[in-house]
């Protein structure tokens, strides 16, 4: 069967970095989504990873290593509206999106 | 605004009855997609659409009907045959399915309780 995994919840301070891991074992691989979603709203893109390697976004970087099945988003400075979900999701051989339970991230000050 | 709109944001069924959730996009997307979210779970696709008058079932299809008569509108009906129908119901749409890069754009979603 398909599975992504992630940590259910993280707690971190607020200025400080944390980092959100995903395993994931699909039917193919057509890259690696990570999303933000606050409570009771829609999932917001952002980051894509298709290629080994690291991809920087302002304070968001997301790496990803096809061999070993893994990602992980970095997010440097945090501040207090970054408490929030953050949904990885995989494109499997269908081209259709895989998702993981999502990890429940809380920022203290 | 380019954008996805759900409607409404929160409804209500009561036993017996089939429900439509509406969803409209203006974003001139090929495909289209409705995931049904609960606690504690990855979203799980219920149908999806690449093209006008065509869609596919996802992983969860049963008790839910979709249809793609405009290439903006793709509404979702629950209906008594699902038994289990609380749950945030998000619709999303995209250029094309078989696009890798390509992310899905979400609407506000639909929270959907029984009475």
């Amino acid at each position: 069967g398909q599975n992504i995994d992630q940590p259910t919840e993280m707690t971190a301070t607020e200025g400080a970095i944390v980092q959100i891991n995903c395993t994931y074992q699909t039917s193919g691989f057509n890259g690696l989504f990570w999303y933000q979603q606050h409570a009771g709203e829609a999932p917001t893109f952002l980051s894509y990873n298709v290629l080994d390697g690291l991809e920087e976004k302002g304070r968001f970087s997301s790496f990803l290593s096809r061999s070993k099945g893994y990602s992980y988003l970095l997010l440097k400075e945090l501040q207090m509206k970054d408490s929030a979900s953050y949904l990885c999701a995989v494109k499997d051989s269908n081209y259709q999106l895989i998702w993981g339970a999502g990890t429940k991230l809380i920022i203290k000050p | 605004d380019g954008g996805i709109t759900q409607s409404p944001k929160y409804l209500f069924r009561k036993e017996g009855q089939n429900v439509t959730l509406s969803c409209e996009q203006n974003l001139n997307h090929d495909a289209m997609y409705w995931y049904r979210q609960d606690p504690g779970q990855g979203l799980r696709l219920i149908y999806y659409s690449q093209i006008v008058n065509d869609f596919q079932k996802g992983d969860i299809a049963e008790g839910y009907s979709v249809s793609r008569e405009k290439k903006e509108s793709f509404p979702l009906t629950v209906t008594s045959a699902q038994k289990n129908p609380t749950a945030f119901y998000l619709c999303a749409s995209s250029y094309e399915a078989g696009e890798e890069s390509q992310p899905q754009h979400f609407g506000d979603g639909t929270r959907l309780s029984i009475l």
